[in-house]
């Protein structure tokens, strides 16, 4: 696609349940990134994907939160036992691994946990 | 990312003032990029600074890194309406390629 795509725009659920968010990046980019923005607040650093090496991990908040990345391409984001804490907008980018390339962030998903 | 700090965290000026937004990290900055934000929004990407001195232009916004590559500026000339919104500094401080972002700066403009 001409950007990255995210799935379901918007996502609302219950305290308690799992949840999934989708993202597809740009074709041919592969970094993928993904970023937790709460109301009022910068992008919180979650997970970072770079070809076939292992992801970094260091900025999921808790091990509800997972993250894979399917054939270099699609990937999953999955909040497990969901909190209210953890509504906030969730944000994807992709770019080409070549140091000179920026960020290309999809529109996000918004997640409600009622 | 609190080893990035922008400022001011928010601004209000008039439409044609100039003003200057700062992003500050305690270490070396090996890739600093300016991104901005709408209400509802993804990010849209400005501009990207690599070397310490580097200045960019695009249209009225300027970007500047300094020589220790540890601070950037962002000037905006003669704002109008179209540049409100939350500009957002993010960095690689690690030179892996992972970006980090301060809290963002939320402009106002007003006509």
């Amino acid at each position: 696609g001409a950007g990255v795509s995210q799935s379901p725009s918007n996502k609302v659920t219950e305290k308690g349940k799992d949840v999934e968010l989708r993202c597809d990046p740009i074709s041919g980019h592969t970094a993928l990134y993904w970023y937790r923005q709460s109301l009022g607040q910068g992008l919180e650093f979650l997970i970072y994907f770079q070809g076939n090496s292992a992801p970094d991990k260091s900025g999921l908040p808790s091990d509800r939160f997972s993250a894979e990345r399917t054939g270099g391409s699609v990937s999953t984001l999955t909040i497990q036992r969901t909190q209210q804490e953890d509504s906030a907008v969730y944000l994807c980018a992709s770019s080409q691994r070549d140091g000179n390339s920026p960020l290309h962030f999809g529109n996000g998903t918004r997640l409600t946990v009622t | 990312s609190q080893e990035l700090e922008q400022s001011p965290q928010s601004l209000i000026v008039q439409e044609g003032k100039n003003l200057t937004i700062n992003c500050t990290s305690s270490k070396t900055l090996y890739g600093l990029y300016w991104y901005k934000q709408k209400y509802g929004e993804g990010l849209i990407f400005l501009m990207m600074l690599q070397k310490g001195g580097e200045e960019k232009s695009h249209e009225k916004i300027t970007a500047k890194l300094d020589e220790k590559k540890q601070q950037s500026s962002l000037h905006i000339t003669a704002s109008q309406p179209s540049h409100a919104g939350i500009y957002l500094c993010g960095a690689d401080l690690t030179g892996a390629n992972n970006l980090f972002f301060g809290t963002g700066t939320r402009l106002t403009v007003i006509p």
